[in-house]
């Protein structure tokens, strides 16, 4: 089955450690995304790519950082810099940056305690 | 970049009642997509629009595209309580998407 796949669903964290969330997909997209949703909240950019070996930050990429280095994987580091990390993480990839559907992963909830 | 204001936040209808979101851009957009997110769940892709004036279907659910390419609007008739959850819609700004800040749907039974 094709889709994408985000682990873990759930994950909890010490205040101060930097934490990697896993996105992968089989789509053969090249557009991928990362989003943050708090309670009652919109979707926020966080980071997307259009290519391998590219990124570029979206609206709140402060206290993030990615990699791309393989065009199935898109991981998304949340580092201690980032002053608010409880939140719902979404992943979400595409044929074409905008242009086509975007398929969501079942998302990441992370809890920093 | 590109920024989309959806509204209402919030709306709250009797089972049976009618439902519309709202998304406006100041700029004209190239299409505007749309999603719904299940409480609990992760948005699902429903739609996207193109064309000016585009009106599209889905059963229970007419989605528009405004003539400027600016706003768009998702009517749901006749509620159920499937319909309940999180509608967004998503654009396309400087090859990323963005989405709008999304309208909650609850349903009294």
């Amino acid at each position: 089955d094709g889709g994408i796949t985000q682990s873990p669903k759930y994950l909890f964290r010490k205040e101060g450690q930097n934490v990697t969330l896993s996105c992968e997909q089989n789509l053969n997209h090249d557009a991928m995304y990362w989003y943050r949703q708090d309670p009652g909240q919109g979707l926020r950019l966080i980071y997307y790519s259009q290519i391998v070996n590219d990124f570029q930050k979206g609206d709140i990429a402060e206290g993030y950082s990615v990699s791309r280095e393989k065009k199935e994987s898109f991981p998304l580091t949340v580092t201690s810099a980032q002053k608010n990390p409880t939140a719902f993480y979404l992943c979400a990839s595409s044929r074409q940056p905008g242009w086509t559907e975007a398929f969501f992963g079942q998302g990441t909830r992370l809890t920093v305690v | 970049g590109q920024q989309v204001m959806q509204i209402p936040q919030y709306q709250h209808v009797q089972e049976g009642e009618d439902f519309t979101t709202y998304c406006n851009s100041s700029t004209t957009l190239s299409n505007i997509q749309w999603y719904k997110q299940r409480p609990g769940g992760h948005p699902v892709f429903l739609i996207q629009l193109v064309k000016s004036g585009e009106v599209k279907k889905q059963k229970r659910l007419t989605f528009q595209f405004g003539e400027a390419k600016k706003n768009s609007s998702l009517h749901i008739t006749a509620t159920q309580t499937t319909d309940v959850g999180t509608y967004f819609c998503g654009v396309q700004g400087a090859q990323k998407l963005v989405f709008g800040q999304g309208t909650r749907l609850t349903i009294n039974p």
